[in-house]
């Protein structure tokens, strides 16, 4: 059975540093990897996602990710984190027309 | 463009009481999942429906039933509600087989707004 696992429950960053979510995932096959974002009292938004095509993919917002079969890993970056960018992060993984399992989440907090 | 409705956005019930949530899917889209996520928790996926027929079941309640129909809307009902039910349920919808996009792929869940869900 798949599953995703994301280190750190809570990141803060500074306004316009790198910022660096990690997600890693277990899955007997390569998956399909999300990055979903929730603002507050808000829904999920897609902000990318791995369908074995590119290996770095980019998304909205300035945002990427790069999926790494050897590490079994699809961390998301952002070059300059913006105070918009303070949300939770949500890593998933599904198979085509399968249900989504989602990690546990990290809240990124951007200091000023 | 248009996207996943979802009704009603707040809901606050009494234990015991019944729910009905309403998910309506962007136009063409066959497939919806029904997620709940409790506080400070990640999305759990609860049932999944295709083309009108439950396609998957995760860990959804037996006190909750769902159902997907011939326009494509799908309800969930949801009865006897308990404290630990207080959640925002999210409604996904993904296109149809014969739909892809850029990258072949069919099956990218839309997320709607969800429903927040308060039991007293």
């Amino acid at each position: 059975a798949q599953s995703v696992t994301q280190l750190g429950s809570h990141v803060s960053v500074s306004e316009g540093a790198l910022v660096l979510l990690r997600c890693n995932y277990s899955s007997s096959v390569p998956p399909y990897l999300f990055w979903y974002v929730q603002y507050p009292n808000q829904g999920l938004q897609l902000l990318l996602k791995y369908t074995s095509a590119a290996t770095l993919v980019k998304g909205i917002n300035g945002f990427e990710a790069e999926f790494k079969k050897s590490e079994t890993s699809f961390h998301l970056t952002k070059p300059s984190a913006h105070m918009s960018d303070a949300a939770e992060y949500f890593c998933a993984v599904s198979f085509p027309n399968d249900k989504i399992i989602f990690g546990k989440g990290t809240r990124l907090h951007i200091l000023p | 463009a248009a996207g996943v409705i979802q009704s009603p956005r707040h809901l606050i019930k009494e234990k015991r009481e019944t729910a009905t949530l309403k998910c309506y899917p962007i136009p063409r889209h066959d497939t919806v999942y029904w997620y709940q996520q409790g506080p400070g928790q990640d999305p759990q996926f609860l049932i999944s429906f295709y083309e009108k027929m439950q396609s998957d079941k995760g860990s959804i309640p037996d006190r909750f039933s769902a159902q997907q129909f011939s326009d494509y809307h799908s309800e969930l009902n949801m009865s006897s509600l308990e404290l630990g039910d207080s959640a925002l349920y999210f409604c996904a919808s993904s296109p149809a087989l014969l739909a892809r996009d850029s990258q072949g792929v069919t099956d990218t869940q839309y997320f709607g707004p969800g429903t927040r869900l308060t039991v007293l």
